[in-house]
Formats: structure tokens, sequence, C-alpha cells
């Protein structure tokens, strides 16, 4: 079973569109958490790191239940621009940052 | 300012061949990692740096591969005898500690082993 695990997609939505990914990890001893950003044949970019509170950045929205060990993004009122892979990412071990990555999950805003 | 720089951008090898990545992190980063990105699979971590502590090595999938960094900057990941499943882009991290900090990723290097 692979540490962090997403529905791949692609997830094809119309602009305006209020989208959520899902993604589930299976060490209960994570400590870290993360949304990362991908566009097509670049590097990931740090999109928002999750907290137990859930938080808010703009559009974006970031949850994370402990209990079930998952990690959900919300984004709404979609843009062309939002079209990219959004990865899921954890950290499992203290004292490192060793990042986990998820598949990723593609998202393609159309007009 | 500078980000995280890589060369080559792109390297096309024989199979059986050795080859050199280099990384440049961003000055004052003291953590340094190295992931690698296949056609079809996700990231996976190779190894970290982290100032003078021993690097992490647990990601790194065979001992044809390894990985130095020299005066706590820029860092070379060395594969030899390279075999065609090699193949991918090799990204270069940096984030300023390590844990929570944000890592900043390089542009890769796309490795392909013909």
């Amino acid at each position: 079973r692979k540490e962090v695990e997403q529905d791949p997609g692609p997830f094809n939505v119309p602009e305006g569109a209020t989208v959520a990914f899902n993604c589930t990890y299976s060490n209960s001893a994570s400590q870290s958490f993360f949304w990362y950003r991908q566009d097509c044949r670049k590097e990931p970019k740090l999109l928002m790191s999750v907290y137990s509170s859930g938080n808010e950045d703009g559009r974006f929205t970031a949850q994370l239940n402990r209990a079930s060990q998952y990690i959900s993004l919300l984004i709404r009122d979609s843009k062309l621009s939002d079209s990219a892979t959004y990865l899921c990412v954890v950290i499992t071990a203290r004292n490192t940052g060793k990042l986990i990555f998820g598949q990723g999950t593609t998202l393609q805003v159309k007009p | 300012g500078a980000g995280v720089s890589q060369s080559p951008s792109n390297k096309v090898t024989e199979k059986g061949k050795d080859v050199e990545l280099r990384c440049d992190p961003i000055s004052g980063h003291t953590a340094l990692y190295w992931y690698r990105q296949s056609l079809g699979q996700g990231l996976e971590f190779l190894i970290y740096f982290q100032g003078n502590s021993a690097p992490d090595k647990s990601g790194l999938p065979s001992d044809r591969f390894s990985a130095e960094r020299t005066g706590g900057s820029v860092s070379t990941l060395t594969i030899q005898r390279t075999q065609q499943e090699d193949s991918a882009v090799y990204l270069c991290a940096s984030s300023l500690r390590y844990r929570g900090d944000e890592q900043y990723f390089g542009p890769g290097t796309r490795l392909t082993v013909t």
C-alpha cells in the first residue's frame, strides 16, 4: 500500500466551479502535511501547509482529519490558471524534512 | 534572489555509463534534498543533507547511486553504470532548515538512459 494515496483524476471542471481533492496517508505517526502544486513539466511548488484546525488561503481551504488519516483541499471559484497537478505531501518522521508524495491529482479547468 | 539551480537540464547517456548531476541550493539554506520523478510515478525521496549531520540515504534505490555535498552548499548526485530504469527527472530542493520548512525545488535534470 502506498504511504500517501490520491485519486489521480483527471478532474475536469468549468470555470467558477468548486472542486475538492482527497488524500489518505497510512502512517499514523505522520507529523506534517502539505499540498504542493506542479504544472506540466515544471517543478513542484508549495501551495499550502495543512494544520489540524484547518486553514484557508484565499480560494483554497485545507483540512486534516488525524483520526481518519485524511487530508482534503477545496478550491472555490476555479480559475483557468488553477489547472495543474495537486500533490498531497506528508512528513512521516520526526526531525526530518523528507517529503512523501502522493501520485497527484490532475485538475483541468475549462472555460 | 536566485532559486535552486540544477545542471544539466537534460542529459542523454548510454546504458552502463556514469552520470553526475549538480545542484546549487539557495544561499543560506542548510538542508538539501534529492528526489526523482519517473514517468507515471510520483516523486520519490532519494537522499537529504542537513548541515554537518550524516546524510539520510534511506531513499537511494541501489548502491549505484551516491551523493555528496561539499562545503555545505553544492551537491552532486552520481549514478554509476546507468540502467534504463534510471531514466527520470531528478529534482533537487533546499530549505532554510528542515522539518516543516518550505522546500524550494529546482527545475530538475531530465535523464534519459538509452
